[in-house]
């Protein structure tokens, strides 16, 4: 049961341009929605995260957008930099007693310098 | 700047072994959980433990998985008898708040030979 998608496992992108990572989720009950980036044999290192009642939040140059009516968000990353090559999953969060997050299956980004 | 440590960083065993995966949370967090991640795969959930006892379990932690936080610090998984398909990248996190935002450890590489 995949609640978190993230149907592009790769993106490449060249330096300077804008990433723009998607992912769709099921379920409407998950309060809030994170970006974590990973690098190998590294833990998940939050990013940015966007409450379920907005629609867009923005932190320098990573700018998260929801469209609730369509369960899909985004993550954009503009300019895009070498550095920001890893892997990004995207996570939702159940609130309440329940609090945990799902995580959806990550999409590797390489930005080419 | 406070983070979350994990030992040991890998660890092979033998399959039917016992295996304690440990964790040292941020000090002032509240919630704590274990994740872990199959090679090439998602990070799954496999548990929450919030006010000294688990608020949360997935399928996978089934009864040969356990958790503690012994002594107000540190914050234990145990795998009773380990099985193959238990080898896997093991991350703890820990948080303050039911927004999700999580902060994750190295992670603890497990190999069940």
């Amino acid at each position: 049961d995949q609640q978190v998608k993230q149907n592009s496992p790769s993106l490449s992108v060249q330096e300077g341009r804008i990433s723009i990572l998607n992912c769709d989720y099921t379920n409407s009950m998950f309060d809030y929605f994170l970006w974590y980036k990973k690098y190998p044999a590294e833990g998940p290192t939050f990013l940015i995260s966007i409450s379920s009642i907005k629609d867009k939040n923005e932190d320098g140059r990573f700018t998260v957008f929801l469209n609730k009516s369509a369960k899909h968000l985004s993550l954009h990353i503009v300019p895009s930099q070498p550095g920001d090559s890893a892997v990004y999953f995207c996570a939702a969060h159940y609130g309440g007693a329940t609090n945990k997050l799902i995580f959806g299956t990550g999409t590797l980004l390489a930005v080419q310098p | 700047e406070p983070e979350v440590t994990q030992t040991p960083s890998h660890q092979v065993t033998q399959m039917g072994q016992e295996v304690i995966l440990r964790c040292v949370p941020i000090s002032n967090h509240l919630y704590f959980y274990w994740y872990r991640q199959i090679l090439g795969q998602k990070v799954e959930f496999l548990v929450s433990f919030y006010n000294n006892e688990i608020s949360e379990k997935s399928e996978i932690f089934d009864d040969q998985f356990s958790v503690e936080r012994p002594d107000g610090s540190n914050f234990t998984l145990k795998i009773r008898s380990t099985k193959l398909e238990d080898s896997a990248m093991y991350f703890c996190a820990s948080g303050t708040s039911e927004t999700g935002e999580l902060f994750f450890g190295e992670g603890s590489r497990l190999t069940v030979l």
